[in-house]
């Protein structure tokens, strides 16, 4: 069975930082792109981050500009978010995603993490 | 940026029903690389379509896909009570970003 499971969310200060992790089981991690989607509560879906497999590539959504990174540790079968100053509307539940085999739709999802940015 | 317009916004059908969910592209999706999606209340998204048409495994066949170019649709062929929640198309072709619409809500009368 896939498990995709965030941790690492929390309440934050506007301007401060946070990362999330992933920890990934239920299938071969190392062969699949990995993203972040997020969706403010109550709210629609917005695509974040996606990682392939290696690394190779790495894409970012043009609104966060730079202030989000991806990583991945295949070793640890393990997806990551560096979050950097934190906006009030980066208030979101994030959810950790697999990535399809046909295509960079998301084939499995996390249960989410709630970040929450606020003084 | 591909933008997706979903329609209608909301809705309110009875068990049994066909419903037919839009979702128009404000330009072509390259491959027609559109999924479909449908979230719960309190959960997290489910995939049900992939590539305009392809059903995602263990999505019973009530669900389907169907469309091209900038013009898809979802169609439930009979409503189930568990059907209920908001379902999302999303285009993932040529290069990112990826974008989602903005959702239509089906609820039970």
């Amino acid at each position: 069975e896939v498990q995709l499971v965030e941790s690492g969310g929390g309440l934050v200060k506007p301007g401060g930082s946070l990362r999330l992790s992933c920890a990934a089981s239920g299938f071969n991690f190392s062969s699949h792109s990995m993203s972040w989607v997020r969706q403010v509560p109550g709210k629609g879906l917005e695509w974040v981050s996606t990682m392939s497999s290696s690394g190779s590539y790495i894409y970012h959504a043009d609104s966060l500009k730079g202030r989000f990174t991806i990583s991945r540790d295949n070793t640890k079968n393990s997806l990551y978010l560096q979050m950097n100053s934190l906006r009030a509307d980066d208030t979101a539940v994030y959810y950790c995603a697999r990535e399809g085999d046909y295509g960079d739709y998301v084939r499995d999802w996390g249960q989410g993490t709630l970040v929450t940015v606020s003084s | 940026e591909i933008v997706l317009t979903q329609s209608p916004g909301t809705l309110s059908l009875s068990p049994g029903e066909r419903v037919t969910l839009s979702c128009r592209a404000s330009q072509d999706v390259p491959d027609n690389y559109l999924a479909w999606y449908q979230q719960k209340p309190g959960q997290s998204p489910r995939l049900l379509i992939y590539a305009a048409s392809w059903r995602a495994t263990g999505i019973p066949d009530r669900f389907s896909g169907s469309g091209s170019g900038t013009d898809f649709t979802l169609t439930i062929s009979r409503l189930e009570p568990e059907d209920s929640a908001v379902f999302y198309c999303q285009q993932y072709g040529g290069s990112p970003p990826w974008t989602f619409g903005r959702g239509t809500k089906v609820e039970m009368k």
